[in-house]
């Protein structure tokens, strides 16, 4: 089984309508990301959890937001999705302080 | 701000060895990681440097230099299945990561 699930793995949803995201890990990490991937410009990071009650927001917050429902769920929301949302999503933990992710399957989200 | 470089295509020959550079620009530095990204795949993860110097793992190796923002991955004896993206990723103050926009290497036979 992977260590990095998300779900859906597909999605084309309409502007304007709300949207989740979900993320589970079983490595037991405290920490986990959500990036998104666009052709050309690599991974940017849209939010950033190291704990249960520890919530951050990365370099392209805006238009989302996030759950952290337990040390293994992290759940991402688009409120009202746009066009320019239309991207591929990944989820990622990691351990301390170590400099290893480990990436999810990825959601390819369309909103139309 | 924060920004990494990283050339946009490199391609090689199989058996060959291609060194995929990287120079970056952070607030704070901890590390340099590198991970492959295969078409339609996750990113996977190949190194990670936080001391100056080389780290050798299989055909791959990784080099920082902290005092010119610089490191680089070497892949040696390339074959067909390294075709894929690279990407540098600096972990900084705030303790997340901050990627490159990705190397596409293309291996021909």
């Amino acid at each position: 089984d992977a260590d990095v699930t998300q779900t859906p793995r597909n999605r084309i949803t309409k502007t304007g309508k709300r949207i989740m995201l979900e993320c589970s890990q079983t490595k037991g990490h405290d920490r986990m990301y959500w990036y998104r991937q666009d052709p050309g410009l690599g991974l940017r990071l849209i939010y950033y959890s190291f704990d249960v009650k520890d919530i951050n927001k990365g370099e392209i917050s805006d238009g989302y937001s996030v759950s952290r429902q337990a040390q293994a769920k992290f759940s991402l929301s688009l409120e009202s999705a746009i066009p320019n949302q239309t991207a591929l999503y990944f989820c990622a933990t990691s351990a301390g302080l170590a400099g290893e992710q480990y990436f999810g399957p990825g959601t390819r989200l369309t909103v139309t | 701000g924060q920004s990494l470089e990283q050339p946009s295509e490199v391609t090689a020959v199989e058996g060959a060895i291609v060194q995929i550079n990287c120079t970056y620009q952070t607030s704070g530095f901890y590390g340099l990681s590198w991970y492959q990204q295969h078409d339609g795949g996750a990113p996977t993860f190949l190194s990670y440097n936080a001391l100056d110097g080389l780290e050798e793992t299989g055909r791959f190796s990784s080099f920082l230099s902290r005092s010119d923002s610089y490191g680089y991955l070497l892949l040696q004896e390339l074959q067909m299945k390294d075709s894929a993206s690279y990407f540098c990723a600096v972990r900084s103050y705030g303790q997340n990561f901050v990627f490159g926009p990705g190397t596409r290497l293309s291996v021909l036979p």
